[in-house]
Formats: C-alpha cells, sequence, structure tokens
C-alpha cells in the first residue's frame, strides 16, 4: 500500500526565511504525489503535483518540490516565506484510481 | 464557476442517531469522492462514487454509505453515531479521465463539521 510521512508537525519560520516541508513517500509502484495547503475552516487547494514528467515540480504562490526517488522524498520549498503562507499542508500520494492518501500534515507559522 | 459545495456547513449530533450530508461537485465533474479529517489529523478516504455507483472504498465500516444521483451530486449517510465520528468531512470532485485518472485533479470543498455528542 501507498502513504506518506510527513515528518514535523509543526513549522515555524520568520518571514523571508526559507520554507522547508519535508514528505517521504512508500509505494511499490511509481507514485503520483501532491502538496495541498488548507487554510483554516476551508478545504484543500492543490499547491503541485508530480506526475512522473520532471523531478522539479513548481507550484502555485512560489512553492516547489523536488522528486528524489533515491530517497523517497518529495519535500516542498519556499525560498522566502509570506505571512500569508500561514497555513496546514498536507503531502499526498495517489494510486492508479486516484485514491488519495494523505500525510498527517504540517502547520506552517510565520513570525513577523 | 461555484466550485464543490458542501450542506451543512456545521452540524451537531447524538451518539446513535443517523446523519446525511450533501455534495454538489464542480461543474462537468462526474466523479465524486469522501474524505473524514479528524482533528489534526489529514484526510482519510472514505469512498469513491461515479456513475451512481461506489467505484472503491477505504478502510471505513459499513455505517459510512453513499449515494450518487444522476446530476452527479452526492450523500454520505453514516448510521449509529460515535463520538469518534467527529471530523471534518471533505467532498472532492474531478472529471472523467480519459487515461490515468490519477492526471485529474480533484477539488475539494470546504467541507462539513460534523460534532457527535
Amino acid at each position: 500500500a501507498q502513504s506518506v510521512t510527513q515528518l514535523g508537525s509543526h513549522v515555524s519560520v520568520s518571514e523571508g526565511a526559507l520554507v522547508l516541508l519535508r514528505c517521504n513517500y512508500s509505494s511499490s509502484v511509481p507514485p503520483y504525489l501532491f502538496w495541498y495547503v488548507q487554510y483554516p475552516n476551508q478545504g484543500l487547494q492543490l499547491l503541485l503535483k508530480y506526475t512522473s514528467a520532471a523531478t522539479l515540480v513548481k507550484g502555485i504562490n512560489g512553492f516547489e518540490a523536488e522528486f528524489k526517488k533515491s530517497e523517497t522524498s518529495f519535500h516542498l520549498t519556499k525560498p522566502s516565506a509570506h505571512m500569508s503562507d500561514a497555513a496546514e499542508y498536507f503531502c499526498a500520494v495517489s494510486d492508479r484510481n486516484n485514491d488519495m492518501r494523505f500525510g498527517a500534515g504540517t502547520r506552517l507559522t510565520v513570525k513577523p | 464557476d461555484a466550485g464543490v459545495t458542501q450542506s451543512p456547513t456545521h452540524l451537531i449530533k447524538t451518539r446513535g442517531q443517523q446523519v446525511t450530508l450533501r455534495c454538489s461537485p464542480k461543474s462537468g465533474h462526474d466523479t465524486v469522492s469522501w474524505y473524514q479529517q479528524a482533528l489534526g489529523q489529514g484526510p482519510q478516504f472514505i469512498f469513491q462514487y461515479y456513475e451512481e455507483e461506489e467505484r472503491q472504498r477505504g478502510n471505513f465500516p459499513d455505517r459510512f454509505s453513499g449515494h450518487q444521483f444522476p446530476n452527479y451530486s452526492s450523500e454520505l449517510n453514516v448510521n449509529a453515531l460515535l463520538l469518534g465520528d467527529s471530523a471534518l468531512y471533505l467532498c472532492a470532485s474531478s472529471p472523467l479521465a480519459a487515461g490515468d485518472p490519477r492526471l485529474v485533479e480533484q477539488y475539494f470543498g470546504p467541507g462539513t463539521r460534523l460534532t457527535v455528542t
């Protein structure tokens, strides 16, 4: 079965600092991987996805993620944090039927 | 385009009761998936509906059932509610994929917050 593990339930950065949110996956087949963001009292919004094309994936709001097969990782980064980036971030893996398996989430706090 | 809508926004029920949650998919989408998101956790897949039939199901008991209507809207029913059913229930819709279904994006609604007392 496919699964993802998010390292760190809470990450705090200063405004303008690098954002790094970690995700490792487990999959018996080439995975499709996703990052979603959830703002308070809202649903999930897709940030970016990896579908076996380019290993460096660029998403919305300046976020990007790199697929590293050797490390079974798909970490999310942003060079410079903004106050509006404060939210819950979820990594997910999809099976062949688009059944999404989510990690437990990482809450990002951005300090002024 | 209204996107994915869910009703009600919030709901409070008592243990043992039954509840029905509703979802209208994004225009042009015919596949609906339901997820349960407990507090502090990631969403857990409940089941997916396509062409009015349950196409796949996650690890949830039979107390959780669903339905999809000809207009693609969907309902999630939970019987004999338990305290542990308290969660945010998310609906996601996607269009039919001509090839690999993972290539189509799932659009999530804002969710229904269910509290069981």
